[in-house]
């Protein structure tokens, strides 16, 4: 298994375009999530989903959007980007949520907004 | 709102050190708690989950602890090796999804 897979790596975005980052897991998770982490800080919860079809906001989700049209493909958009967007992307995964299914990452996307 | 602090920012101890790495929560009503480490440029890898029942989890030279009742976990690393710097963070599951304290950053000097 590849687990969860993030492209791309990374990413220079000027002002005002837009991109869309992709992740991909192979396990049959049900459940994906979408983090940013900021430099010394920890990850806040952009976007999530429990199953195809169904997604909800987390913390920080105001300029991003998610679509979770397959069990396996979890896309983020980002639209009209801004300098406040530059981070670091996870993408994550987990069977259900709650014990025993722990969360796997991938290695995350990093995005700077000039 | 949960918030989840971890003390210290930054620890650097010499190679061999028993060493504890502390995580507070303010909501007790958490499902579980998870241990992440995460190297520098790279993701978070899963080093330990404690559902909210139990006490404690162990592998290898890691032991964490779990006090729902005071709101505290803590990541206990045995001997120590340079192998073991890295960021180290917690998370807490409730009602959303995790909720993930700033990190501790550990250097273990050889």
């Amino acid at each position: 298994n590849a687990g969860v897979t993030q492209t791309p790596k990374f990413r220079i975005l000027k002002i005002g375009q837009s991109m869309t980052l992709q992740c991909t897991q192979d396990m049959n998770h049900n459940y994906m999530y979408w983090y940013r982490q900021d430099p010394g800080m920890g990850l806040k919860l952009i976007y999530y989903s429990v199953g195809a079809g169904i997604t909800d906001k987390g913390e920080v989700p105001n300029g991003y959007n998610v679509s979770r049209s397959t069990t396996e493909d979890f896309p983020l958009r980002l639209e009209l980007a801004a300098p406040s967007q530059t981070s670091v992307y996870f993408c994550a995964s987990s069977y259900l949520a709650g014990y025993p299914y722990e969360q796997y990452f991938g290695p995350g996307t990093r995005l700077t907004v000039t | 709102k949960q918030e989840v602090t971890q003390i210290p920012a930054a620890l650097s101890v010499p190679e061999g050190e028993n060493l504890v790495l502390n995580c507070s929560f303010t909501d007790s009503a958490i499902y579980n708690l998870q241990w992440f480490r995460q190297d520098p440029g790279k993701g978070l890898t899963s080093l330990l989950l404690i559902q909210s029942s139990q006490r404690e989890q162990t592998s290898g030279r890691l032991n964490a602890s779990l006090d729902k009742s005071s709101g505290r976990s803590t990541l206990y690393i045995a001997a120590s090796q340079p192998g073991d710097s890295a960021t180290y963070l917690c998370a807490a599951s409730g009602n959303t999804p995790l909720v993930f304290g700033k990190g501790t950053r550990l250097s273990v000097i050889a």
